[in-house]
């Protein structure tokens, strides 16, 4: 069975930075795409960017280039997206998915990390 | 970025036929995708690639559209229908729609 884990909910202070993780498990890791989609309360979704873990190749939405660093751990099944320079804009849920059909389309999707920037 | 333009909600008694816009601002082939999501729940596709059904998701869904015009079809809708529906493109990037809300009379 396909599965994306997220990590846990997030409360970090304005300034600082916060690192998501997201465990594959039931799919060869290598050959599928990670993305990462941002959704702020109770609004739509917006893609973040991707990575490929064969290769450690990036994507990135250029809204998101100097915020978001994607990374992954081949050794763990494992991505991770860090986020830097927290501001209250950036307090949402993100969401890990799998790249699908040549990479066009996002078929699984992780349960979601919900980040809280406050002081 | 391509803009995708859907209508916030829509109401519908289950039995009954609905049909979800998505307008994209320039052509994106067939490269249009749907995706279900619940209050509190990750997105989960329906279709991709305009038409094509995803893995264990009912009959009752289709899509159609091409170019700038796309529509996602519940028919008959059912009580657990009730959710908001995204378009997404990947034509041009990755955007997505704003979400149509839809909700049983």
């Amino acid at each position: 069975q396909v599965n994306l884990l997220q990590s846990g909910a997030a409360l970090v202070k304005p300034g600082a930075s916060v690192k998501l993780s997201c465990k594959a498990s039931g799919y060869t890791f290598t050959e599928y795409y990670v993305h990462w989609v941002k959704q702020s309360h109770g609004k739509s979704l917006e893609w973040i960017g991707y990575t490929n873990p064969y290769s450690g190749y990036t994507d990135y939405n250029g809204k998101f280039q100097d915020k978001a660093t994607l990374t992954v751990d081949k050794s763990t099944n494992t991505a991770f997206m860090e986020l830097s320079r927290l501001t209250s804009e950036d307090s949402a849920t993100y969401y890990c998915s799998r790249g699908a059909y040549n990479n066009y389309v996002l078929d699984v999707w992780g349960q979601g990390a919900s980040v809280t920037v406050s002081s | 970025d391509t803009v995708l333009t859907q209508s916030p909600a829509l109401a519908v008694s289950p039995g009954e036929r609905v049909s979800i816009s998505c307008r994209a601002s320039e052509g994106v082939d067939s490269y249009m995708h749907w995706y279900q999501q619940k209050p509190g729940h990750q997105p989960k596709l329906l279709i991709y690639k305009a038409s094509n059904l995803a893995s264990g998701v009912p009959a009752r869904f289709t899509g159609s559209g091409s170019g700038t015009d796309f529509t996602l079809t519940i028919d008959p809708v059912e009580a657990d229908d009730t959710a908001t529906y995204f378009c997404q493109q990947s034509w041009n990037d990755r955007t997505f729609g704003g979400g149509t809300k839809v909700e049983l009379k």
